[in-house]
């Protein structure tokens, strides 16, 4: 299994620009979710998906859209990257939603804003 | 405000000797879950422990074990035999219910650790 991967590693984008971060997992885990790392900082919350077809605004959300079209992936799309989107993004997933599942996560992708 | 909070944000242990790293969370809720994830420099998030809420005994894996004590709402993480290779970013995360069917996982601001030889 590779569990949770993300493409791209890295990237630079300009102002306005748009892009999507790809998320995918092969450990049929329902629960998938994205977050970001300010220096610093520990993970907050952008959005997660229950199941497919199911998602949900977390902490920061603004900024981005999800959508989860099946079980295997979970992209993140930047409509116009700002420089505050400078950060590095994780995709995590779980078997359940349940408080007590561990989330595994992504390698993430570290994203520049200029 | 249900929050996690690390007071250390940087330790330093000698190699071979045992370490604690401190978390204290804030939750009224009654289940929730405990996590202990190390982040090296090379970025990736590693998932290292686990203590639920309803878990009576300290989980323990390998040479990390948690001290939980419930009461006082704090869940430390005890590195025994520290190596040279566990320097690295320690992060402490409560996964509590927001709503419904909504699991979010709160991280705290992490703890350097730095193992010297």
């Amino acid at each position: 299994n590779a569990g949770v991967t993300q493409t791209p590693k890295f990237q630079v984008l300009k102002t306005g620009q748009s892009m999507t971060l790809q998320c995918a997992q092969d450990m049929n885990h329902e629960y998938m979710s994205w977050y970001r790392q300010d220096p610093g900082m520990g993970l907050r919350l952008i959005h997660y998906s229950v199941g497919a077809g199911i998602t949900d605004q977390g902490e920061v959300p603004n900024g981005y859209n999800v959508s989860r079209s099946t079980t295997e992936d979970f992209p993140l799309r930047l409509l116009s990257a700002a420089p505050s989107q400078t950060s590095v993004y994780f995709c995590a997933s779980s078997a359940t939603g349940a408080s007590t599942d561990t989330q595994y996560f992504g390698p993430g992708t570290r994203l520049t804003v200029l | 405000a249900q929050k996690i909070t690390q007071t250390q944000p940087g330790m330093f242990v000698q190699e071979k000797e045992a370490v604690t790293l401190d978390c204290t969370y804030d939750t009224s809720d009654p289940s929730y879950g405990l996590f202990w994830y190390k982040q090296p420099s090379s970025g990736e998030m590693i998932f290292l422990i686990y203590q639920g809420s309803y878990d009576q005994q300290n989980a323990t894996e390998g040479r990390y074990s948690l001290n939980f004590q419930k009461a006082r709402k704090s869940a430390n993480l005890v590195i025994s035999a520290s190596q040279l290779g566990d320097s690295a970013m320690y992060f402490c995360a409560i996964r509590l219910v927001v709503s419904g069917s909504a699991r979010q996982l709160t991280f705290g601001s992490g703890t350097q650790l730095t193992v010297l030889p």
